[in-house]
């Protein structure tokens, strides 16, 4: 089976930088996935990483360390339009589960 | 435009009445996807498709079903609604395997069965 353990809800303010933490464990480990959700919309896809370490994009980055099932997703120069919800999701042999999400709000 | 489409977008019905959920994506993508998503729950998957006629179990099956005799289409079927499948649903669907491809989601279809 699987476990993923994320915070449920978390505030940061404008302009500032916050970091969302994952943790899991999963059978068969391939990657983990990223996706953020507005309130009422779909999940979009932020991030896919397969190897240990930070990959950067834009003002997201995410990190990976397989041997610690730990993953974060960072998000810098914080704006309103990044209130919403980011749901870690660790592939592996069974069909893909993701976590509860984590609701950010960014206040002024 | 690439998209996945679902409709209708919203639904009241009542308990037995059966319904229908249609999907349909554009990217002649392989693997299809349904959630469901509920507070407190997160998403979770109800059923996949890796290929025409072919279709698995997720986390959730029970209460559903879903048939794939095309590509693009992969509707969700609720032979008889109960109040406990009130709910936002999404379809999605992804070029690959979902451990290494990301998937794309439709707008999402709220049901409410009462």
């Amino acid at each position: 089976g699987q476990n993923i353990d994320q915070p449920t809800e978390m505030t940061a303010t404008e302009g500032a930088i916050v970091q969302i933490n994952c943790t899991y464990q999963t059978s068969g480990f391939n990657g983990l996935f990223w996706y953020q959700q507005h309130a009422g919309e779909a999940p979009t896809f932020l991030s896919y990483n397969v190897l240990d370490g930070l990959e950067e994009k834009g003002r997201f980055s995410s990190f990976l360390s397989r041997s610690k099932g730990y993953s974060y997703l960072l998000l810098k120069e914080l704006q309103m339009k990044d209130s919403a919800s980011y749901l870690c999701a660790p592939s592996g042999n069974t069909p893909l589960v993701f976590g509860k999400g984590t609701r950010l709000s960014v206040i002024a | 435009e690439a998209q996945v489409t679902q409709n209708p977008r919203y639904l009241i019905t009542v308990t037995g009445k059966k319904l229908t959920v249609t999907c349909s994506q554009n990217m002649n993508h392989e693997y299809m996807s349904w959630y469901r998503q509920d507070p407190g729950l997160g998403l979770r998957q109800i059923y996949y498709s890796m290929n025409v006629e072919v279709t698995d179990k997720g986390d959730v099956p029970e209460g559903y079903k879903v048939s794939r005799k095309e590509k693009r289409n992969f509707p969700l079927i609720l032979e008889s609604p109960s109040p406990n499948q009130t709910s936002l649903y999404f379809c999605a669907s992804s070029l690959g395997g979902f451990s290494s491809y990301e998937q794309y989601f439709g707008p999402g279809t709220r049901l409410t069965v009462t």
